[in-house]
Parts: C-alpha cells; structure tokens; sequence
C-alpha cells in the first residue's frame, strides 16, 4: 500500500507568491492533517480534516493558509501571500479515524523556502 | 504556555546507556500520549503509544504513564547510535473539539 505522498519535496517561492502544496493520503484513512515543522516551533497544527470535513482550521494560521480536501484522496494547501517566515517544513498526514486514539502516518514533507 | 512539553530539549547518552525522555501536559482534557521518533530528514514515524496507567514495553522501549499527573516518559535502554533521533511526544485532547498537539521533541543523540 502507498504511503501519505507529498508534492513537491522542495519549493522556493518569492516573498508574496502564491504557494500550493499537495498531499494524498493513505487510501481509505479518514482523518488527514497539514503540520508545519521549524526548529523553534516544532510541529504546529495548521488544518485538520475527518471525512474531508474541516475540523480545525489552525486558529492563528487562518488569514494566509488555505486547507481544502476536494475528495477523500487529495487535499492541498495554499499559501498566499508567502511571506520569509513561512519557511519551514510542511507535513502531511493521515490516519483511520474513528475514536480519538489514531497513529498518524506522515507524509515525507515540502521544504518550502521563502526568500 | 505549550499544551504539551517535552524534556530535556537535547540528550547525549553513550552507546549502551539508558536514555529517559519526559513530557507532561497542561490540559488536564487529555485521553492518550504516543511516542514519535523522527530521524534526521526523515517524517515522524509513531514509536510507542499508552492509553493506561502504568507501564508499557516493546523491545528495549518503555513507556510509563501517569494520567493524574499528565506525565508520560519514554526509556530507552542500551541505547544505539540508531536511536539518535528527534522524540516527539503527542497528546489526544478532546475539549469541545479534538486535538492531536506535538511536544517541541527531545533531541537524543547516542555517542558510539
């Protein structure tokens, strides 16, 4: 069975471009997730999805990021407009659902990197 | 103030030592803790997870919970220069909605 892809593995964007990052979950999971990893912030939680339903959309990463789930297999991210600080690694993953006890499988991740 | 934290922020052990990683939560709204390790340029992958009070083992990985205290740690014993890696300790919250937030991570490196 595939794994959580993610396109593309690196992107550099010009400060305020638009960015669209892409992900597939593992087929059949339910649940999916886009994460955003630097060292000083670690892993922060931008947009979760169940059954392609937004659960949460990232409180503070609400005015330039964009998650959409357009079926159970693809769901992008969009960043716009990019500013330097964005630069980060962004993950994707996905899990079963159901009850609230779920392993999350990551995608490899996108090295965005904002000049 | 970070729901979940996670100490010592780095780690160095040498081969064959025992290496013990802690993280508590702040929101007492927590259901389960799991365990992710994450080697350099590498995605999480999902280590150990404990829903219970008490102990858990695989291999030469323990898990201890506390759920009145929100504690859980992760033992790692004669350790491996391949167990040098980032830890990730995750917390299940439900509190209206749910949530699955990420410690900041225990760099472990184990020195051949």
């Amino acid at each position: 069975d595939a794994g959580v892809t993610q396109t593309p593995r690196h992107e550099v964007a010009e400060k305020g471009q638009t960015i669209i990052l892409k992900c597939e979950p593992v087929s059949g999971h339910n649940d999916l997730f886009w994460y955003r990893q630097t060292k000083i912030q670690g892993l922060e939680l931008l947009s979760y999805f169940r059954s392609k339903s937004l659960m949460e959309d990232g409180g503070a990463f609400k005015d330039r990021f964009k998650a959409e789930m357009l079926n159970s297999s693809f769901s992008t991210l969009k960043i716009q407009p990019t500013e330097p600080k964005d630069s980060a690694v962004y993950l994707c993953a996905s899990s079963t659902g159901g009850a609230s006890a779920e392993t999350l499988y990551f995608g490899s991740g996108t090295r965005l990197t904002v000049l | 103030q970070q729901k979940v934290q996670q100490s010592p922020e780095s780690l160095i052990v040498p081969e064959g030592g025992m290496a013990s990683l802690n993280c508590t939560s702040s929101d007492r709204n927590v259901d389960y803790f799991w365990w992710y390790r994450q080697h350099s340029g590498k995605s999480p992958k999902m280590l150990m997870s404990i829903f219970s009070n008490g102990e858990k083992e695989e291999g030469r990985f323990t898990v201890h919970l506390n759920k009145a205290s929100l504690h859980t740690s992760l033992h790692i014993r004669d350790s491996q220069p391949s167990d040098s890696a980032l830890y990730l300790c995750a917390a299940s919250i439900t509190s209206g909605s749910w949530q699955l937030i990420f410690g900041s991570g225990t760099q472990l490196t184990v020195m051949p």
